[in-house]
């Protein structure tokens, strides 16, 4: 079966610029998390979705940073006016729940995204 | 203060060999779990191992097991019989009940297995 997949691999933008990234879950899975990794770092979490809603969006940095999962599936991380210090790899993750503290979170190959 | 310290910015193995990568946590909830990812250099997140807190023994999958020290708030990462394909990045993680599941990741070790 299909894993999780982030559109598009690589972006290229210029400071000021807006951009979209989007995530493309595990059929199924209920929990979607975006995360950033900036060079040389372990990620950090920016958002949780539990179904459509964001159950945690403390991760994100700044009101910039928005996503959205309107049927529960796939969702899309927006950043408004970028800067050159958004420049990293924003990785999502779906799991099949948050039930129990063991659920695998299995990863999408990442955006890398570039602010010129 | 740091959730997840790993010390070792980077470990040199000889291929065939065992090799320990080390990961202290700090945590107030009662309820937690410990991962070990790897990354290598094509940049996917590979799920390798996890410990529950309340486990009473250590979790091991094939070459890999976890040695889980839970006074010590330790979980190192041991890999034996390296391979020359071990060699990537590592990194532990936590996930704590209080924190909506979402995981704490440390900065990684890299790790590089000589043949």
């Amino acid at each position: 079966g299909a894993g999780v997949s982030q559109t598009p691999s690589n972006k290229v933008t210029e400071k000021g610029k807006y951009v979209e990234l989007r995530c493309d879950p595990i059929s199924g899975h209920t929990a979607l998390y975006w995360y950033r990794q900036s060079l040389g770092q372990g990620p950090e979490f920016l958002i949780y979705f539990q179904g459509t809603g964001a159950a945690d969006d403390s991760g994100l940095p700044n009101d910039r940073f928005f996503a959205v999962r309107p049927e529960g599936s796939v969702s899309t991380l927006k950043i408004q006016r970028t800067e050159r210090g958004d420049s990293a790899v924003y990785l999502c993750a779906s799991s099949s729940g948050v039930g129990l503290t063991y659920n695998e979170q299995f990863f999408g190959p990442g955006t890398r995204l570039t602010v010129l | 203060a740091q959730k997840i310290t790993q010390t070792q910015p980077g470990m040199f193995v000889q291929e065939k060999e065992a090799v320990t990568l080390d990961c202290t946590y700090d945590t107030s909830d009662p309820s937690y779990g410990l991962f070990w990812y790897k990354q290598p250099s094509s940049g996917e997140m590979i799920f390798l191992i996890y410990q529950g807190s309340y486990d009473q023994q250590n979790a091991t999958e094939g070459r890999y097991s976890l040695n889980f020290q839970k006074a010590r708030k330790s979980a190192n990462l041991v890999i034996s019989a390296s391979q020359l394909g071990d060699s990537a990045m590592y990194f532990c993680a936590m996930r704590e009940i209080s924190s909506n599941y979402k995981l704490t990741f440390g900065k990684g070790t890299l790790l590089t297995v000589n043949p």
